[in-house]
């Protein structure tokens, strides 16, 4: 079976400050991994995805994730925080057949002028 | 091009009711996934159609159900509502078949439905 779960249902951070959202994972055969974020009012769009090629994968906006099998972490990481970057947050994990995708509770992320 | 749309934004009603919550995919994608994102619980898939038939179901009662029309868009219908129903019911579509490559989903801004 496969899980996920997100460190912190909120994170707050200063603006130019480093984001880090935390996410761990099981599963029993290597997982494709997922970053998601949702805007106020909006729906989700894909930050990034991990498919077992780089292990570190960058995506959109500036942000980027390791893949750490060793640690069954995804984590995502933004070296300086921008006021847009206020939202939520979901990692998510599947193996074969998206709509088994397993997504987390979540992450809020609050940026601070 | 247009993204994936749900209607109504926003779905009030009362216990025991039924709800109805409609989603036009992106245009050319006929995989239609329908997710309850309940606070603080993530998002649970519901029900995955594709061409027209319901595919795959999460855990959900039967009194969740939906249906594909021939121009790809959906319906999720919730029979006898519960207080606990009350979350964001989003739609999401793929180009991808069940996203075997697992190729990106697409989400619309989701339905916020209360019952009271």
């Amino acid at each position: 079976a496969q899980s996920v779960t997100q460190l912190g249902s909120h994170v707050s951070v200063s603006e130019g400050a480093l984001v880090l959202l935390r996410c761990n994972y099981s599963s029993s055969v290597p997982p494709y991994l997922f970053w998601y974020v949702q805007y106020p009012n909006q729906g989700l769009q894909l930050l990034l995805k991990y498919t077992s090629a780089a292990t570190l994968v960058k995506g959109i906006n500036g942000f980027e994730a390791e893949f750490k099998k060793s640690e069954t972490s995804f984590h995502l990481t933004k070296p300086s925080a921008h006021m847009s970057d206020a939202a939520e947050y979901f990692c998510a994990v599947s193996n074969t057949g998206g709509f088994k995708t397993i997504f987390g509770a979540g992450t809020r992320l609050f940026v601070k002028a | 091009e247009a993204g994936v749309t749900q209607s109504p934004t926003h779905l009030i009603k009362t216990r025991g009711q039924q709800a109805t919550l409609r989603c036009s995919p992106i245009s050319g994608h006929t995989s239609v996934y329908w997710y309850q994102q309940a606070l603080g619980l993530g998002l649970q898939f519901l029900l995955w159609y594709d061409e027209g038939e319901e595919r795959n179901r999460g855990n959900f009662p039967p009194r969740f159900s939906g249906r594909q029309f021939p121009n790809y868009s959906s319906e999720l219908n919730v029979n006898a509502l519960e207080l606990e129903d009350s979350a964001l019911y989003l739609c999401a579509s793929s180009q991808d078949r069940g996203l075997a490559t697992n190729e990106k989903l697409f989400f619309g801004s989701g339905t916020q439905l209360s019952v009271l």
